[in-house]
């Protein structure tokens, strides 16, 4: 049973680039989160998708967006990157009425 | 809003020494569910307890065990027995009631080295 699966696990972008993450959450999961861990700190949250829409957001700007398909994965765009998005990039799924998190590996994103 | 401390940083043992992490959490919710997470090397962040506010019963579940205490809002966790593999960055974080899938807030972590 596949678990939460994250594409790319590395990327380099330059400062003012956009980047598109993916994230294909745990067999049965229909609901994404997305978190952000810069290094040395905790991972913090950036929104959450349930049934195709947004469901919650944290404390992050416009120029984070996201998309769930479907199928339940999801997709993270940064528009108009800066170094400051340089962190890791978490995605956990979950089921609606369920309080159990699985968190995928991370795309760690470099702004250069 | 939502508070998670977590006020050592690195801890460093020998192995099979016990050792606490503490974490310290702050909340208006009166129904609200404390984790503990592990994240290795790999970047991965793997589930290890869950505890709600309303049962403070203290468990050991192998090498883990937990202290719960609300009075004075802290939620402690043990290893027993240190072993190498041990050796992670431990995450304490709080989750609110308003929905089975509320956002998790995090402490800063705790990077614990298990030495041999």
């Amino acid at each position: 049973d596949a678990g939460v699966t994250q594409s790319p696990t590395h990327l380099i972008k330059t400062r003012g680039q956009q980047v598109t993450l993916r994230c294909s959450p745990k067999s049965g999961h229909d609901t994404v989160s997305w978190y952000q861990q810069a290094l040395g700190q905790g991972p913090q949250f950036i929104f959450q998708y349930y049934e195709e829409e947004e469901r919650q957001r944290g404390n992050f700007p416009d120029r984070f967006s996201g998309h769930q398909f479907p199928n339940y994965s999801s997709e993270l765009n940064v528009n108009a990157l800066l170094l400051g998005d340089s962190a890791l990039y978490l995605c956990a799924s979950s089921l609606a009425r369920a309080r159990g998190y699985t968190f995928g590996s991370g795309t760690r994103l470099t702004v250069v | 809003a939502q508070k998670v401390t977590q006020a050592q940083t690195e801890i460093s043992v020998v192995e099979k020494e016990d050792v606490t992490l503490d974490c310290v959490y702050e909340t208006r919710d009166t129904t609200y569910y404390l984790f503990w997470y592990k994240q290795p090397p790999s970047g991965e962040l793997v589930f290890l307890i869950r505890r709600n506010s309303f049962d403070e019963q203290n468990e050991i579940s192998g090498r883990y065990s937990w202290n719960f205490q609300k009075s004075t809002s802290s939620f402690n966790f043990t290893i027993t027995a240190s072993q190498v593999v041990d050796s992670a960055v431990y995450f304490c974080a709080l989750s609110e009631s308003t929905g089975a899938n509320s956002k998790l807030t995090f402490g800063k972590g705790i990077t614990l080295s298990v030495r041999p």
